[in-house]
């Protein structure tokens, strides 16, 4: 089993709708969860981050996590064409012989398009 | 601020051959990283560092060396190329909190 589990899609949706994509995860020493945009060849740039359970909103994102069941959500209010991107949900721990170090698991991303 | 840069955009490799990828920041982060990205799939840690001389490995570090002289610089040198390194290959850096700043990447390919 995969430590973090996202559905890679793709997901096609027309402008104006509301978006949800998901991550499911198994190991509970992660601390932080976040989402990340990834346009085409391109970085990932970090869109939102939080720490406990719980919804967090920003603009038109809300990201949402539920740390009992291990599953995290973002959501994406009036979609427009330029969130047409992929989406990777990302968790952090800290581990490993450097102290302080956040080191991030990946899901597979989900790729979205917004029709006009 | 450049932030960070990676060098070269891309590559193609012989099977066998060995190259070193570049990685340079400019926002005095102690912690870098380096990924790779497949084909469809999400990035997987190979190594990461916090300042210079201090190297860990990730999840999938075979194949592959670093070495951090200074804060700014965090090359990855890959040795013996073997098809399964073809990659979109992605540097990192951060302060130490959640958010890392990526690069370009570098896209190689080994054949």
């Amino acid at each position: 089993q995969k430590e973090v589990e996202q559905d890679p899609g793709p997901l096609s949706v027309p402008e104006g709708a509301i978006v949800s994509l998901n991550c499911t995860y198994s190991n509970s020493a992660f601390q932080y969860f976040m989402w990340y945009r990834q346009y085409s060849r391109k970085g990932p740039e970090l869109l939102m981050y939080t720490y406990s359970s719980g919804n967090k909103e920003d603009g038109r994102f809300t990201a949402q996590v539920d740390k009992s069941s291990k599953y995290i959500s973002l959501f994406i209010r009036d979609s427009q064409p330029s969130d047409s991107a992929t989406y990777l949900c990302a968790m952090s721990v800290r581990g490993g012989i450097i102290q302080g170090a956040q080191k991030l698991v990946f899901g597979q991303g989900t790729r979205l398009t917004i029709n006009p | 601020n450049a932030g960070v840069t990676q060098t070269p955009k891309f590559h193609i490799l012989k099977i066998g051959q060995s190259m070193t990828l570049q990685c340079t920041q400019d926002m005095n982060h102690n912690y870098m990283y380096w990924y790779r990205q497949d084909p469809g799939m999400g990035l997987k840690l190979i190594y990461y560092s916090v300042g210079a001389g201090i190297t860990d490995k990730g999840e999938v570090p075979n194949g592959y060396n670093v070495s951090r002289s200074t804060t700014e610089d965090f090359p990855l040198r890959l040795e013996l190329a073997a098809p399964s390194q073809t990659s979109v290959y992605f540097c990192a850096s951060t302060t130490g909190d959640h958010e890392q700043y990526f690069g370009p990447g570098t896209r190689l390919t080994v054949t």
